[in-house]
């Protein structure tokens, strides 16, 4: 079953900030966030492991709360390249090292 | 470094034909994962290669293989091609399987079923 994000899709002026939500059912041991722009490839931001454990990039954090098996993005200051779809991806005890994705959060962030 | 190649870009195949789509991963990557993206269906998981074995298997009919090759480099191949087959197919190549490393994604390969 694949994790749900929140909202479906966002607009957001220059500097704005935004939350992205993404909720599994299943008992979580990683989230990995990636971004997507029209016409390429997903491109990695964030893994959070179950117990604290987080690589990603500098400008972007993220939390992952392992009681609720929930995980959010944050977007803060928001610029326009932020803009593009942004996917979680959850590995849990049962899927091994596979990633199952959520459908995808849009993000515009314009001027 | 370079990143993950795939080829061919683009491919456009009949009803009950077959393709072979190949994925280079990162040098030195040892985990090679399919993905197959659809406007309906979002990012759907077909299979994980790791050290020329499969590891991993999503919910696709047998007509969806793959396999990897001892320089890791990857392939898929999917018979009898329906038109439900259309989609953006992305490989993904990790250094291990390991939970905390990043997947890297090529530019996928956008076949069309006429």
């Amino acid at each position: 079953q694949q994790p749900v994000q929140s909202p479906q899709a966002v607009i957001l002026r220059e500097g704005e900030d935004a939350v992205i939500n993404c909720s599994s059912s299943k008992a979580l041991y990683s989230v990995h966030w990636y971004r997507q722009k029209h016409g390429e490839a997903p491109v990695f931001l964030m893994i959070l492991l179950k117990g604290g454990e987080q690589k990603g990039h500098e400008k972007i954090s993220a939390s992952f709360n392992e009681k609720k098996q929930q995980s959010s993005l944050y977007l803060t200051a928001s610029q326009l390249s932020y803009s593009g779809t942004y996917f979680c991806g959850t590995e849990s005890k049962t899927s091994g090292s596979r990633l199952t994705f959520g459908e995808g959060t849009q993000l515009t962030v314009n001027p | 470094k370079a990143g993950v190649t795939q080829t061919p870009r683009y491919l456009i195949k009949t009803r009950g034909q077959q393709v072979t789509l190949s994925c280079s991963p990162i040098s030195g990557h040892r985990s090679v994962s399919w993905y197959q993206q659809t406007p309906g269906q979002g990012l759907q998981f077909l299979f994980e290669y790791f050290s020329e074995t499969q590891r991993n298997k999503g919910n696709f009919p047998g007509r969806f293989s793959g396999r990897q090759f001892s320089n890791s480099r990857s392939e898929m191949n999917v018979s009898t091609l329906e038109l439900g087959d259309s989609a953006l197919y992305l490989c993904a190549s990790r250094l291990t399987s390991g939970r905390f490393d990043e997947q890297f994604f090529g530019p996928g390969t956008r076949l069309t079923v006429l």
